[in-house]
């Protein structure tokens, strides 16, 4: 079973580039999520979906975009890439409320994302 | 807006000594969960132990336990017997019951094993 699957695992961007982080689950989870993770700091909720079609705002999301055109897929735009979006980068899903898995969050291995 | 606290930056704990992680919280719900995540070097998110905010009864994983204050909103995790594979990152996190907008977590705590 795969789980939670991001990629890429590492990417260097110019400033003003353009990319798209990759998430797929294969779990059937209702919940998808985008965290960043600063040095030092902990994760930080960029954007996060309660099903295909429906996105919506975290703490964070200035400078990124999402879609949800598939329950499996949750991936993670950046437009214009800036020095402060140098960071890591988890992806997580998670069942729905209730579920036996009592609201777990399975997170993915990480992008480590940095713009020079 | 809930808020997760952890005050100590930097734990160091003697290999098979026990050490205590100190977390609090803020929030105005009555039910949710609390989570301890170790983070190793690999940056992989594993977790720990979770506590049902409604139990009294504080959760243990073998070696792992939480002393759990409601009242406090304190939410400490015990390592007993440390190991050196214990030595990683560890973060407190909070979610509502019911919530779809995922964990909020501490800043994190660095654990250091010394051999």
């Amino acid at each position: 079973n795969a789980g939670v699957t991001q990629t890429p695992k590492f990417r260097i961007l110019k400033i003003g580039q353009s990319m798209t982080l990759q998430c797929a689950q294969d779990m059937n989870h209702n919940y998808m999520y985008w965290y960043r993770q600063d040095p030092g700091m902990g994760l930080k909720l960029i954007y996060y979906s309660v099903g295909a079609g429906i996105t919506d705002k975290g703490e964070v999301p200035n400078g990124y975009n999402v879609s949800r055109s598939t329950t499996e897929d949750f991936p993670l735009r950046l437009e214009l890439a800036a020095p402060s979006q140098t960071s890591v980068y988890f992806c997580a899903s998670s069942p729905l409320s209730g579920a036996a898995t009592n609201e777990k969050l399975f997170f993915g291995s990480g992008t480590q994302l940095s713009v020079l | 807006a809930q808020t997760v606290t952890q005050s100590q930056p930097e734990m160091s704990v003697q290999e098979a000594e026990t050490v205590t992680l100190s977390c609090t919280y803020d929030t105005s719900e009555s039910d949710y969960y609390l989570f301890w995540y170790k983070q190793p070097p690999s940056r992989q998110m594993i977790l720990v132990i979770r506590q049902e905010a409604y139990k009294q009864q504080n959760a243990t994983e073998n070696r792992f336990s939480v002393n759990f204050q409601k009242a406090a909103k304190s939410f400490s995790l015990k390592i007993s017997d440390s190991q050196l594979g214990d030595a990683a990152m560890y973060f407190c996190a909070y979610k509502r019951r019911g919530g779809a907008d995922g964990l909020t977590f501490g800043k994190g705590t660095h654990l250091i094993i010394q051999p």
